[in-house]
């Protein structure tokens, strides 16, 4: 299978503790994106990789969170000292400048207690 | 700042009926691509169709058709002949293409589709 994976694909944790979330993107691709999809809503973005830069940041990574793409690949997101209000599905996409589709990968569903 | 709203949470059919989601958008700027994403059951988000700013010719693909009005903002999707695989939450999304907002998608709240046999 040639898609986004994602890893682990569920995550149960207690409040406090520090999660790290994996991404593999389809391998041509160079740009990848973490969008954060809580209960009944739609996904919002976090962040974006074009190769191994984070071009941009939203307001909703707080500085609890942290990501990173060394050498253009794979991508993880860091959620240290995790919050009940970090509870959700956290979205892995990625896509390439001939392309305007992004293509996601099947989640992380995060659960703190 | 761009903004994508859908009215309809949730819509119930029977299997064979066309269904027919809305979707309007905000923004400024005017070159855009607008998309269809389904979420099954499953949560893997799927592509379905993207349609240019630049083009207002609506298309069928299959079951699937689009309408997209410029003088109204709307990227409305259709199901013709709706089947049970179709129940799904549908997404709309909007990315706009300047430098300044990078290549983020906005979503809108989604649609739930429930398909009865």
């Amino acid at each position: 299978d040639t898609g986004v994976s994602q890893n682990p694909r569920h995550k149960i944790t207690k409040r406090g503790q520090n999660v790290t979330f994996r991404c593999d993107p389809i391998s041509e691709h160079n740009r990848l994106y973490w969008y954060r999809q809580t209960l009944g809503q739609g996904p919002e973005f976090l962040t974006y990789f074009q190769n191994e830069a984070q071009l941009e940041k939203s307001r909703l990574l707080s500085d609890r969170f942290s990501a990173e793409r060394p050498k253009g690949s794979f991508s993880t997101l860091e959620i240290q000292r995790t919050e009940q209000g970090d509870s959700a599905m956290y979205l892995c996409a990625s896509g390439s400048a001939s392309y305007n589709e992004q293509f996601f990968g099947p989640g992380t569903r995060l659960t703190v207690l | 700042a761009q903004k994508v709203t859908q009215a309809q949470t949730e819509i119930s059919v029977v299997e064979k009926e066309d269904v027919t989601l809305d979707c309007v958008y905000e923004t400024r700027d005017t070159t855009y691509y607008l998309f269809w994403y389904k979420q099954p059951p499953s949560g893997e988000l799927v592509f379905l169709i993207r349609r240019n700013s630049f083009d207002e010719q609506n298309e069928i693909s299959g079951r699937y058709s689009w309408n997209f009005q410029k003088s109204t903002s709307s990227f409305n999707f259709t199901i013709t002949a709706s089947q049970v695989v179709d129940s799904a939450v549908y997404f709309c999304a909007l990315r706009v293409v300047i430098k300044a907002a990078g290549n983020k998608l906005t979503f809108g709240g989604g649609t739930r589709v429930l398909v009865k046999p």
